[in-house]
């Protein structure tokens, strides 16, 4: 298995205060991703990161931030949680060979009350 | 825009039974193709992968071959266990991204 750990594996918060999750990898991949899992939807990127400091909005990053400070890091902030953003979220990362495959994390599974 | 169509679940089948889910996409150029597999609770995990037209992705039973003439990726197994009971995602990859379908809910029954 992929070395990827996620912290919290579970919270429940209120609505209008700040969340922080942690996705964190001992493979050294360059790429990670998250992204957020809801029924019908499948599975959606918020935000992804290409190295340390480089990252950009997938397609649905409005109320999310991000930041990538070391390689094996990347953190999602949700400034002021709303009950829309109550979701489970994965972590992913990949490197560069051909075919690209991704690695998951077990998920966090949110709760915005 | 790159998409994947998958069919809508859930699939109930019996143990023993044969297994196809559909899967076809549209994308510009040449994606990777993958299935990818979610047990409850748990994360993604690959389960069959191929990156170029003809291909033929195999893992633990599964199998689905890379078919450009009619852009799909289809999921098939010959004898279903109880333990296949999951959800199954057809993917592709562009771009250093990779799009899910929606996914489809396998249940097999004993």
């Amino acid at each position: 298995d992929a070395g990827i750990t996620q912290s919290p594996r579970h919270k429940v918060t209120e609505t209008g205060t700040p969340v922080t999750l942690r996705c964190h990898q001992t493979e050294n991949h360059r790429y990670m991703y998250w992204y957020r899992q809801d029924p019908g939807h499948g599975l959606r990127l918020i935000h992804y990161s290409y190295g340390v400091k480089d990252t950009d909005k997938g397609e649905v990053s409005d109320g999310y931030s991000v930041s990538r400070s070391k390689t094996e890091d990347f953190l999602l902030t949700l400034e002021s949680a709303t009950s829309s953003q109550t979701s489970v979220y994965f972590c992913a990362i990949s490197t560069e060979i051909i075919g690209n495959e991704q690695f998951f994390g077990p998920g966090t599974r949110l709760t915005v009350l | 825009g790159n998409s994947v169509t998958q069919m809508e679940g859930p699939v109930t089948l019996s143990e023993e039974a044969f297994l196809t889910i559909n899967c076809t996409y549209t994308a510009t150029g040449y994606p990777s193709l993958f299935w990818y597999v979610q047990y409850p609770g748990e994360g993604l995990q690959l389960l069959l992968k191929a990156t170029k037209a003809d291909d033929k992705g195999s893992n633990k039973g599964f199998e689905a071959t890379y078919r450009k003439e009619t852009t799909s990726f289809h999921l098939e197994k010959g004898s279903v266990q109880v333990s296949d009971s999951a959800v199954y995602f057809c993917a592709l990859n562009r771009d250093d991204k990779i799009i899910f379908g929606k996914g489809t809910r396998l249940h097999i029954l004993p």
